[in-house]
């Protein structure tokens, strides 16, 4: 059975902070790999997608990839109250399906 | 405005009665999706389509029926035979091996 591991949480942290989310998987063929959030009661929303090794920004988010170690992060640096979400990581298992994470809940403190 | 389109937001079953959800999609994908989400859960796949007029079962299929008929729409049937069908039901479709797009979800209650 192909799995997604992320520590559910809450994870905690104050406004202004860097919050780091961490997902691992145990495909070693898995390809593609993508961060959702979700906000309670509404479907997810993509944040980042990265296909290779290495660290792919986009506004306050940085994407992390190490195939090796398979493991993906996420961080959201100068976290905002509004950033309080779900954050499920999802990869790729094969062509055609995507295997998600149960998600890590986020806090931000104002 | 391309998107996905779920209806209805809200469902509310009957026991031993069958309902539709509606998925829609102007993407232009080739592959949808279906998910349900149980309250502090993650996503479990239900049914796949790749291309118009095949599909395949996900890890939850049973007590659930699809039929892709059109590009545009991948339309979800809960039977009688789902028996604990409460759940968040989310359509999804992608290029595939690319992003997938979620819609707004369909919340499904058996009264």
């Amino acid at each position: 059975q192909k799995e997604v591991e992320q520590n559910s949480g809450p994870l905690s942290v104050p406004e202004g902070a860097i919050a780091s989310l961490n997902c691992t998987y145990s495909d070693r063929v898995s390809q593609s790999f993508f961060w959702y959030r979700q906000y309670s009661g509404k479907s997810p929303e993509l944040i980042m997608s990265i296909y290779s090794n290495g660290d792919k920004e986009d506004g306050r988010f940085t994407a992390q990839l190490n195939k090796a170690s398979q493991y993906v992060s996420l961080l959201i640096r100068d976290s905002q109250p509004s950033d309080s979400a779900t954050y499920l990581c999802a990869v790729t298992s094969g062509t055609y399906k995507y295997i998600f994470g149960t998600g890590t809940r986020l806090k931000v403190l104002a | 405005d391309g998107g996905i389109t779920q209806s209805p937001k809200y469902l509310f079953r009957k026991e031993g009665q069958n309902v539709t959800l509606s998925c829609e999609q102007n993407l232009n994908h080739d592959a949808m999706y279906w998910y349900r989400q149980d309250p502090g859960q993650g996503l479990r796949l239900i049914y796949y389509s790749q291309i118009v007029n095949d599909f395949q079962k996900g890890d939850i299929a049973e007590g659930y029926s699809v039929s892709r008929e059109k590009k545009e729409s991948f339309p979800l049937t809960v039977t009688s035979a789902q028996k604990n069908p409460t759940a968040f039901y989310l359509c999804a479709s992608s290029i595939i091996g690319n992003e997938q797009f979620f819609g707004p979800g369909t919340r499904l209650t058996v009264l």
